[in-house]
């Protein structure tokens, strides 16, 4: 099915620094939710968004929705090792339904000590 | 309150046999919806039920059907199994509502194909 366009696809960074990934589509989405997924894991919800502009934060992690309600980010601050995983975005599309949960192909963050 | 379950956490059938798997969602959650992934395909939505009823369905073949029992726990059925059926199944629980629903996940199944 139709997949959101979720960048970057990996990236490799220093342990303390800030990270920062996106997912855009061309639908408008009523919901936004970023899970992590580790290997031979289920994705564990993060956060979750249900509304255009909304920002929310769950410890080191920030998250809007974005106002076009086409995009939505993600950033972590201050990365340490347990952040090492594949982060999925999720959206709910106008019209609901599990059908209209559509992912991302997911940022697989990888961190050097 | 105890999360998603999947059994069993790892299968491994040969081709043209089935398979059943199992998910008891997070109590008080009455829909269960079903994932495959695979590294190729990323997350692709199987079906969606909802108080014993097929609600939604993604693009796969027959082989590929599901139920949900009163309690709301769910099973899945691949019959005639192929090589490339060989993925990560996944189930994940809401309360139902189509508009705002958030998905929980379980650890899903890994089944492999020889």
């Amino acid at each position: 099915g139709q997949q959101l366009n979720q960048s970057p696809q990996s990236m490799f960074i220093q342990e303390g620094e800030d990270v920062s990934m996106n997912c855009t589509s061309s639908s408008i989405f009523n919901t936004w939710l970023w899970y992590k997924q580790d290997p031979g894991e289920g994705p564990v919800l993060l956060i979750a968004l249900y509304k255009a502009g909304e920002l929310t934060s769950n410890g080191r992690l920030t998250a809007q929705f974005g106002t076009t309600r086409k995009d939505s980010f993600l950033n972590i601050s201050a990365s340490i090792p347990s952040d090492v995983g594949i982060y999925f975005c999720a959206g709910i599309r106008s019209g609901g339904g599990a059908d209209g949960l559509t992912f991302g192909k997911g940022t697989h963050l990888i961190i050097q000590p | 309150k105890a999360g998603v379950t999947q059994t069993p956490r790892y299968l491994i059938k040969t081709r043209g046999q089935q398979v059943t798997l199992s998910c008891s969602p997070i109590s008080g959650h009455r829909s269960v919806s079903w994932y495959q992934q695979t590294p190729g395909q990323g997350l692709q939505f199987l079906f969606e039920y909802f108080s014993e009823t097929q609600r939604n369905k993604g693009n796969f073949p027959g082989r590929f059907s599901g139920r949900q029992f009163s309690n709301s726990r769910s099973e899945m059925n691949v019959s005639t199994l192929e090589l490339g059926d060989s993925a990560l199944y996944l189930c994940a629980s809401s309360l139902g509502d189509r508009h705002t629903d958030t998905q929980y996940f379980g650890p899903g199944t890994r089944l492999t194909v020889l």
